[in-house]
C-alpha cells in the first residue's frame, strides 16, 4: 500500500529541546517537501528537496534542518532556535517531474510546546 | 511575490445545492493549480491538477477552472453531499522545482 507516512501524530517539545519529525514515503518520488500549517493560515514551505543529498531552503527555513540521506526518507529537526514552533507539519513528495506533478501529503504531525 | 487568495472564508449550504469555490493569483507565471481537501486534523488530498496550458479539469462531481490571464480558478461542485464538508485548499506552484504557494482554504459545510 503506497504512500506517506508522519510520525509521530502528537509530539511535545520543551524549551530548549531539539525535536524531530519523520517522513517517509514508499512512492518512488523524487522530490520532498515540508511545509507549516497554521490556524486560518495557508501552508508555507520550510524545505524541499529534489534528489538525495540536496535540499533547499524554503521561505520559512529559520530554526529548522533537514537532511536526505535515502530516497524515501525526509526528516525535519525543529531547533531551540524555532521560537513559535507550536503548528501542524506536513510532509508531501512527487515525482521527480517537479513542477507538472501532483504532491501526495502525509497525515501530518502536530507539534506542541510544554 | 505570488500571492494566493480564496473566497469565501466559510461556506455553508443545504445538501444538492451547486457551489463554486474561487481562488485568485497575483502572477500569472504559474507552472499549475492544484485544489486540494483537508479534513480536520488531517493532510492534504489532491483533488484537481491543472497545468496551466489547461482550461478545466473534472473529476466526478468536481469540475475546475483556469484562466491564467485574469488569474482566476473557481471550484465547482455538483449536488454537493455532507461528505463533501472541508477546507479545500487551492495552490499555485511557483518555479520549475514543484514549490506550492496555498491560500488560506475555504471552510464548506454541507448541511443535510
Amino acid at each position: 500500500d503506497g504512500g506517506i507516512t508522519q510520525s509521530p501524530k502528537y509530539l511535545f517539545r520543551k524549551e530548549g529541546q531539539n525535536v524531530t519529525l519523520s517522513c517517509e514515503q514508499n512512492l518512488n518520488h523524487d522530490a520532498m517537501y515540508w511545509y507549516r500549517q497554521d490556524p486560518g493560515q495557508g501552508l508555507r514551505l520550510i524545505y524541499y528537496s529534489q534528489i538525495v543529498n540536496d535540499f533547499q531552503k524554503g521561505d520559512i527555513a529559520e530554526g529548522y534542518s533537514v537532511s536526505r540521506e535515502k530516497k524515501e526518507s525526509f526528516p525535519l529537526t525543529v531547533t531551540s532556535a524555532q521560537k513559535n514552533p507550536t503548528a501542524f507539519y506536513l510532509c508531501a513528495s512527487s515525482s521527480g517531474q517537479g513542477a507538472r506533478e501532483t504532491q501526495y501529503f502525509g497525515p501530518g504531525t502536530r507539534l506542541l510546546v510544554l | 511575490k505570488q500571492e494566493v487568495t480564496q473566497i469565501p472564508a466559510a461556506l455553508s449550504v443545504p445538501e444538492g445545492e451547486n457551489l463554486v469555490l474561487n481562488c485568485s493569483f497575483t502572477d500569472s507565471a504559474i507552472y499549475n493549480l492544484q485544489w486540494f481537501r483537508q479534513d480536520p486534523g488531517k493532510g492534504l488530498t489532491s483533488l484537481l491538477l491543472i497545468q496551466s496550458s489547461q482550461r478545466e479539469q473534472t473529476s466526478g462531481r468536481l469540475n475546475a477552472s483556469l484562466d491564467k490571464s485574469s488569474g482566476r480558478s473557481t471550484l465547482y461542485i455538483a449536488a454537493s453531499q455532507p461528505g463533501d464538508s472541508a477546507t479545500y485548499l487551492c495552490a499555485v506552484t511557483r518555479g520549475s522545482q514543484g514549490n506550492l504557494i496555498f491560500g488560506k482554504g475555504t471552510k464548506l459545510s454541507v448541511k443535510p
